[in-house]
């Protein structure tokens, strides 16, 4: 059974552009999460989508985004990029529902801002 | 608000050793621990979890054990190897929901 899938692996970008990242989750998981990991820092919470709607969001200011599409697969968007964006965004999944279930990571993406 | 403490923040042990990873969650309500392996340049991997209502998890050389008197659980790994290597993350959740809080991570190296 496919994991966890995200892409790019690498994403390059200047101060002030947009990033959008991907993430496909394991089949017949709904719940998505994002998350956040700043180099030599734990991981941050950024954003939770289950049924197509997002449930929750972490600390982040509003130009962190994102949406769940039908198939569940999801995007994180970034706009404005600023330098300190510049971080491993890792998504992860789950059967969803909103219960403590195990969530399921995949391998990140690496986001660098110059 | 909920708080995981994680240490130590790097351990170094001998090959064949055992390691011991300690942390500490404030909610009470808590009630799942996962522990994620994460090697350099990849996403965390679950290797081990456990639910409030159970004391100790084995998995081959893995344990947990949780002490939910203390609000403590703690990764055993017996008979290290060098790909034991890496940084280990616990977890555990807010109340029974889905949001976990995140240790900041141990640093395992395994000296051959």
């Amino acid at each position: 059974e496919a994991g966890v899938t995200q892409s790019p692996t690498h994403l390059i970008k200047t101060r002030g552009q947009q990033a959008t990242l991907r993430c496909s989750p394991i089949s017949g998981h709904t719940s998505v999460y994002w998350y956040q990991q700043a180099l030599g820092l734990g991981l941050q919470f950024l954003l939770w989508y289950d049924e197509g709607e997002e449930r929750n969001r972490g600390n982040f200011p509003p130009r962190f985004s994102g949406r769940q599409f039908p198939n569940y697969s999801s995007e994180l968007n970034v706009n404005a990029l600023e330098l300190e964006d510049s971080a491993l965004y890792l998504c992860a999944s789950s059967l969803g529902g909103g219960a403590a279930d195990t969530q399921y990571f995949g391998p990140g993406t690496r986001l660098t801002v110059l | 608000g909920e708080n995981v403490e994680q240490h130590p923040s790097t351990l170094s042990v001998q090959e064949g050793d055992s390691a011991v990873i300690k942390c500490t969650y404030s909610d009470s309500a808590s009630n799942y621990f996962p522990w994620y392996k994460q090697e350099l340049g990849k996403g965390p991997q679950l290797i081990i979890d456990i639910r409030s209502n159970v004391g100790e998890k084995k998995d081959q050389r893995i344990a947990v054990t949780l002490n939910k008197t203390a609000k403590h659980f703690s990764l055993h790994i017996t008979e290290t190897q060098p790909e034991d290597s890496a940084v280990y993350f616990c977890a555990a959740s807010i109340g029974g929901t889905y949001k976990y809080i995140f240790g900041t991570g141990t640093r395992l190296k395994v000296l051959a």
